[in-house]
């Protein structure tokens, strides 16, 4: 079945620093989507990406869906204490599905 | 709007008991799904439901059951709890199969002993 490989899988980093991480398939996926897990709660969605070669952003945070459409990046510029948590790159499954297929996530830890 | 709501937020089961994860949402969402969450596996989706009255298996059904009577209400029941079961266990929904935009709610950490 299709699969999400994400790297790192943790980084410990210093406040002020930039931070990017990545997401890679064997297969084609039309959406990519990118969570973030803050530590006792469920994800929310940060970026959403629907088009090869999109660039989206969200305040510090940017995405972008790679033009072969089997990789996706999540960069945040000028880390802070709140950006802690699990960081999940996800894709649905198949076309017009509810169904998503999750990465196994990168923590992100940072140092006041 | 009180979004995607789940209880309990925690339990603690002995191996053979039964209960039922629940799960509901007020936002008119057609689908929900069940997912659990694991260290270093991400979310692995366990059961999932397009409608009132159709459910389907995930990637991990076994040993889980649903039914989805309401549009709101998507309760998971484990019939006889194992170890294997200790999970964090989180319900999704969103509007319709074509949005893929979901939105979880707080989780259920489930340990069982």
């Amino acid at each position: 079945g299709q699969q999400l490989n994400q790297s790192p899988q943790s980084m410990f980093i210093q406040e002020g620093e930039d931070v990017s991480m990545n997401c890679t398939s064997s297969s084609i996926f039309n959406t990519w989507l990118w969570y973030k897990q803050d530590p006792g709660e469920g994800p929310v969605l940060l970026i959403a990406l629907y088009k090869a070669g999109e660039l989206t952003s969200n305040g510090r945070l940017t995405a972008q869906f790679g033009i072969t459409r089997k990789d996706s990046f999540l960069n945040i510029s000028a880390s802070i204490p709140s950006d802690v948590g699990i960081y999940f790159c996800a894709g649905p499954e198949a076309i017009n599905t509810g169904k998503l297929i999750f990465g196994q996530g990168t923590t992100l830890q940072v140092k006041p | 709007n009180a979004g995607v709501t789940q209880t309990p937020k925690f339990q603690v089961l002995k191996t053979g008991q039964s209960m039922t994860l629940q799960c509901a949402q007020d936002m008119n969402h057609e689908y929900m799904s069940w997912y659990r969450q694991d260290p270093g596996m991400g979310l692995r989706l366990i059961h999932y439901s397009v409608g009132a009255g159709i459910t389907d298996q995930g990637e991990v059904p076994n040993g889980y059951n649903v039914s989805r009577s309401t549009t709101e209400d998507f309760p998971l029941r484990l019939l006889s709890a194992a170890p294997s079961q200790t999970s964090v266990y989180f319900c999704a929904s969103t509007f319709a199969q074509g949005q893929r935009e979901q939105f979880f709610g707080p989780g259920t950490r489930l340990t069982v002993l």
